[in-house]
């Protein structure tokens, strides 16, 4: 079974700096989906940014961007000028290539210091 | 609006008393799911329905039921709800639940709290 870790449980980052969020992953097959999704205090599941495993590009959506190490299993996401908006929990997920049932990490706090 | 609606959005009750959470998307799919959210877990799915009367057990469907007689309704039955069903719970749904190459996102309901005494 697919399993998805994010070791960092909390994080802080200065309003206008640049944050990484960690997340490591466990398959054995070739071809899937990865996504970052963000929940606001609000509870609402917003879909950041998506990576599928055939493309060797990295994913980019404005401020955020991943950094894709398919050899490694590692899908780290990289925020930008960090906002105060972009505190929230964080979740990292996979999904196969053939089904729709998202695995997720436990979550990361991001929090935002003006 | 593409939306999926979850109702109540919180709810407290007793152990015991049976409850139903419903979940309604307008965006004609076919995939639904639901999802449990608990802290240092993340989010592992309960139930999951790949089409109209086509339901199926996720990694933690002990205590539940689900039902999907209608396309646009996946409600959510806890028969005999416990303490350890306290949680908070999204209804997802996705256009194809059948096309193996489909990237379409999953789209999520507001979440509901459920506290069971």
């Amino acid at each position: 079974a697919q399993t998805v870790t994010q070791s960092q449980p909390e994080m802080s980052v200065q309003e206008a700096e640049t944050v990484t969020l960690s997340c490591t992953y466990d398959t054995s097959e070739s071809d899937y989906y990865l996504f970052w999704y963000k929940q606001p205090p609000s509870r609402q599941m917003i879909l950041v940014i998506r990576q599928e495993a055939y493309k060797q590009q990295n994913a980019t959506e404005n401020r955020f961007s991943v950094n894709f190490q398919k050899a490694a299993k590692s899908f780290s996401l990289k925020i930008s000028d960090s906002q105060l908006g972009d505190a929230a929990m964080y979740f990292c997920a996979y999904r196969r290539e053939y089904g729709n049932k998202l695995v997720f990490g436990a979550g990361t706090i991001l929090r935002v210091k003006s | 609006e593409a939306q999926v609606t979850q109702n109540p959005r919180y709810l407290i009750t007793v152990t015991g008393k049976k409850l139903t959470v419903t979940c309604s998307q307008n965006m004609n799919h076919e995939y639904m799911s639901w999802y449990r959210q608990d802290p240092g877990l993340g989010l592992r799915q309960i139930y999951y329905s790949m089409n109209v009367e086509v339901t199926d057990k996720g990694d933690v469907p002990e205590g539940y039921k689900v039902s999907r007689k209608e396309k646009r309704n996946f409600p959510l039955i806890l028969e005999s709800p416990s303490p350890n069903q306290t949680s908070l719970y999204f209804c997802a749904s996705s256009l194809s639940g059948v096309d193996p190459r489909s990237n379409q996102p999953q789209h999520f309901g507001d979440g509901t709290r459920l506290s069971i005494l």
